[in-house]
């Protein structure tokens, strides 16, 4: 049964348009995680929620914004998709933010841009 | 920002070879998760050690926490077409709540 579900799989966009990518999940969990994964590249963390309190990473453009309407569902919205934001996204859940958390991932959500 | 370097970049061996991958900083975590990934998906945790010197046995897979929780290792015995995937190794610091930091993974590719 999925537990972390992104969607689309597969997102093309052209250079300037705004584009959404979704994530959704069943575990009920309290902390909702955005990360940014280029070919060859660790996952960096753009943002996450806690509850309804959103955290941003000093690094992350402005270019990236999130909302998370209820606690199942959480939006990745890319305002002015250029070039280098073409990557792999990764949604993720954890219980709580505490030590040794384990993190559960979607199946990510593949963004082109022409 | 602690890093977290992870070695070979790379590994293609044979099925029922052995191998180890390796996750190193200079930074103490207070526990260290080992993820697989496979093309097309997110990463799935394998395992999650927290003391130091910890060995932890999953299958034909073995990961080692070091003594000063500094370090990491992921062994793979009689490695199998199905264990090909991108490993990578992440860190929960020591100083802060669990926000993880990434390896940039090992490619590993096991050929019949």
């Amino acid at each position: 049964d999925a537990m972390v579900i992104q969607n689309p799989r597969y997102q093309v966009t052209q250079f300037g348009k705004p584009v959404t990518l979704s994530c959704s999940q069943t575990l009920n969990h309290n902390v909702m995680y955005w990360y940014q994964q280029k070919s060859s590249q660790a996952p960096k963390l753009l943002f996450h929620y806690y509850d309804k309190d959103f955290n941003n990473e000093a690094d992350t453009p402005d270019n990236f914004q999130s909302r998370r309407p209820n606690t199942s569902f959480c939006f990745l919205d890319i305002r002015s998709p250029g070039l280098g934001d073409a990557a792999m996204y990764l949604c993720a859940t954890s219980t709580t933010r505490q030590y040794q958390e384990t993190q559960y991932f979607g199946p990510g959500t593949r963004l082109l841009v022409l | 920002t602690q890093l977290l370097e992870q070695s070979p970049q790379f590994l293609s061996i044979q099925e029922g070879e052995n191998l180890t991958v390796y996750c190193n900083s200079s930074s103490v975590f207070s526990s260290l998760q080992w993820y697989r990934q496979e093309p097309g998906e997110g990463p799935v945790l394998l395992v999650t050690v927290v003391t130091g010197g910890e060995v932890k046995k999953l299958k034909r897979l073995t990961f080692q926490f070091g003594d000063a929780r500094k370090d990491s290792s992921l062994h793979i015995t009689a490695a199998q077409p199905g264990d090909t995937g991108l490993y990578l190794c992440a860190g929960d610091p020591a100083d802060s709540w669990g926000k993880l930091q990434f390896g940039a993974g090992t490619q590993v590719v096991v050929t019949p």
